[in-house]
């Protein structure tokens, strides 16, 4: 059975980059052709897409994050990593990781249990 | 981009129906069957409910489904049940190759 499971600081200070990491564990990352993405949602508010990676690196970000973005994978670890860059405390959130279909259909099949990060001083 | 947009809420009695909508744009909905709709009780992870607009994964009921007109996609839970009663979110691909969440719908089952 698939399992995703993030992992990171809980804690991350404004300005500063929030690092997370989601193992999957129950199934590989290399060589299936689904992708693998991150999706957040601040306390009380709705979900947010961030960003997805296939395993070969190949990546698609949310425009309106793009320039702060970056999703990468490492397939020896089978895990695939979420960077925020220059964050502030509207990025306080439960961020969550997902599989998603392989075939371009756009939909998230298998979740992690979301890990919550607070940006504060 | 901007989220797609849902009703903040919407509720319905034990046996009765609702149904959710999701509206979108002609450059997201509109334009392709790609909507899946996830449902979220308090403290868990979203779960996928439909896919591609109507489609069901394996062990989701029947009791869901979904259609699309236009630039608006709606999700429809006959049969009300108490264990309905969560947060539901749309979800549509823009192309080249984003997504985008609606708002999210809490349902209060009466």
């Amino acid at each position: 059975q698939l399992q995703l499971q993030e992992s990171g600081p809980g804690l991350v200070k404004p300005s500063e980059t929030l690092s997370l990491t989601c193992t999957v564990s129950g199934g590989s990352i290399y060589p299936n052709e689904y992708y693998w993405g991150w999706i957040r949602q601040p306390p009380g508010k709705g979900l947010e897409w961030l960003g997805s990676i296939f395993y070969s690196g190949s990546t698609s970000y949310n425009p309106s994050l793009k320039s702060r973005v970056t999703v990468s994978v490492d397939t020896s670890k089978n895990q695939f990593s979420l960077r925020l860059s220059s964050v502030t405390a509207a990025d306080t959130a439960v961020y969550y990781c997902a599989r998603r279909d392989p075939h371009y259909k756009y939909y998230f099949d298998n979740w992690g249990q979301g890990t919550l990060v607070t940006v504060s001083s | 981009q901007s989220a797609l947009t849902q009703p903040a809420s919407v509720s319905g009695s034990p046996g009765q129906s609702i149904t959710i909508s999701c509206t979108g744009t002609s450059s997201d909905v509109g334009s392709y069957n790609l909507v899946s709709w996830y449902q979220q009780h308090p403290g868990e992870a979203p779960k996928l409910m439909l896919y591609e607009v109507s489609k069901r994964p394996s062990g989701v009921s029947n009791r869901f489904s979904g259609s699309k007109s236009g630039n608006t996609a709606s999700l429809t839970i006959s049969g009300l049940q108490a264990e309905d009663e969560a947060d539901y979110y749309c979800c549509s691909y823009v192309d080249p190759s984003t997504m985008i969440f609606g708002g999210g719908t809490k349902l209060t089952v009466l």
